[in-house]
């Protein structure tokens, strides 16, 4: 059974760092691998997709890269700003099926 | 247009009641999704449509009963449902459900609460 960690749980930064958030997956048989965002009480925006032919995927401040050998994915977040600050999940796609990880909860204070 | 849209935004039943939520798209995406998301826990996959049929149960209570009526519209509807099944219930869609997964597209969810 897949199963996806994610760390660090929790976040705290000021505004301008760069930082890494981390997933983990056990079973390295996956389509892809994608990066959410959740803000407090609302639906899953989509972030990136990474296929898993590919290294790595960037959009604006975010990177994401793949080593699908290792079971590991990392989300690169260049200068953080505080609308940054929400829950970001990672998930592993199987057969027609998401496994999301348990979260990182990234606070940036101004 | 890229919105997975759900009805309604909130809602509270009793045990006793039956109510339905409501997914829709336009996207063309022929995979749908059910999803339920417990505070501070990360969504957990209910069913699967693709091509309009029901593909994959996660052993979900019958108390919860899916219904895909054409392929831009996804419903489940909810009968004597426990306090326990008080969740943001979250609808997504893909362009296939097949062995090549596609990006998955999440709707703002339903937050339902049983009394």
């Amino acid at each position: 059974k897949q199963e996806v960690t994610q760390i660090p749980a929790a976040l705290s930064v000021p505004e301008g760092e760069n930082l890494v958030l981390n997933c983990s997956f056990t079973d390295s048989a996956i389509y892809n691998l994608q990066w959410f965002r959740q803000d407090p009480g609302k639906g899953l925006t989509s972030l990136l997709l990474i296929q898993s032919s590919q290294r790595e995927q960037t959009s604006g401040r975010l990177n994401a890269s793949l080593d699908k050998s290792s079971g590991r994915s990392t989300l690169y977040i260049a200068a953080s700003q505080p609308g940054d600050s929400a829950t970001y999940l990672c998930a592993v796609t199987g057969f027609q099926k998401l496994v999301f990880g348990t979260g990182t909860r990234l606070l940036v204070s101004p | 247009d890229t919105e997975v849209t759900q009805t309604p935004k909130h809602l509270v039943m009793g045990m006793t009641n039956k109510k339905s939520l409501k997914c829709e798209q336009h996207m063309g995406h022929r995979a749908m999704y059910w999803y339920k998301q417990k505070a501070k826990k990360p969504p957990e996959l209910m069913f699967v449509y693709s091509y309009e049929k029901l593909s994959i149960n996660e052993s979900v209570p019958s108390r919860f009963s899916p219904e895909c009526p054409n392929s831009s519209l996804l419903n489940l509807h909810l009968h004597a449902l426990q306090p326990e099944d008080s969740a943001l219930y979250l609808c997504a869609s893909s362009l296939q459900g097949t062995a090549v997964a596609y990006e998955q597209y999440f709707g703002p969810g339903t937050r339902l609460t049983v009394t």
